[in-house]
């Protein structure tokens, strides 16, 4: 059964930086995504790579505030920030796709993140 | 931007059906968008319920269905039970592996 094993909680401040990871059993080379989730605005999609050649593709929302990255060598996947903001604040779920036929079968149990503004 | 939305409650009794749409500010839905579906329960991941507009994971309740319904994607819950109490969200598909969500809808069992 493939998992992905996120990161703990962060508590940072305004303008620091920050990675948080999400770590699979097998990424088989399909596209790993990510998700933000905000009480005040749901499920978020911000972007996906490909574990292969490292291609990332961003949705406009998040083009330039984060960067995805991923190491395939360790089935690691990487969203970071290099100054973070208070509406940074939110869990942040990687999961995996199939795309685009069958995106997000997989889920990890997510990330908090907490900027106090 | 692309707004994808969904109704924002819907109560149902226990044996019940409920249908909930998905809709996208582009126009019609059509299968080329791929649509999915997901259950989100209180302090849960979401867990993938629908893909492809009408495809099951191995792991999806009979009772969950998927569809095309009057230019909207579609889950329809059929003999509602009291674990299905939850929030849904629709994903929709626009092309260049982005996708936009859908703003949920909380199913209510009552």
């Amino acid at each position: 059964e493939v998992q992905l094993l996120q990161s703990g909680v962060e508590v940072k401040k305004p303008g620091e930086s920050l990675t948080i990871s999400c770590r699979g059993s097998a990424f088989r080379s399909l596209w790993i995504g990510w998700v933000r989730q905000t009480p005040g605005k749901g499920l978020e999609w911000m972007g996906v790579i490909h574990p292969d050649d490292s291609e990332a593709r961003y949705s406009p929302s998040f083009q330039g505030q984060v960067t995805i990255s991923v190491d395939k060598f360790i089935n690691t996947a990487y969203l970071q920030w290099s100054s973070l903001k208070a509406s940074d604040t939110g869990l942040y779920y990687c999961t995996r796709l199939d795309f685009p036929v069958q995106p997000c079968d997989v889920w990890g149990k997510g990330t908090t993140v907490i900027v106090p503004s | 931007q692309t707004v994808v939305t969904q109704e924002p409650s819907l109560t149902v009794s226990p044996g019940g059906t409920v249908t909930l749409t998905c809709a996208s500010s582009t126009g019609a839905v059509t299968s080329g968008y791929y649509p999915s579906w997901f259950q989100q329960k209180p302090g849960q991941a979401p867990s993938a319920l629908i893909y492809d507009t009408d495809r099951k994971h191995s792991w999806t309740p009979a009772r969950f269905s998927g569809s095309l319904l009057g230019g909207n994607a579609a889950l329809t819950l059929s003999d509602v039970q009291p674990e299905d109490e939850a929030e849904y969200y629709c994903l929709l598909y626009y092309g260049g592996a982005s996708y936009v969500f859908g703003t949920g809808t909380k199913v209510t069992v009552l």
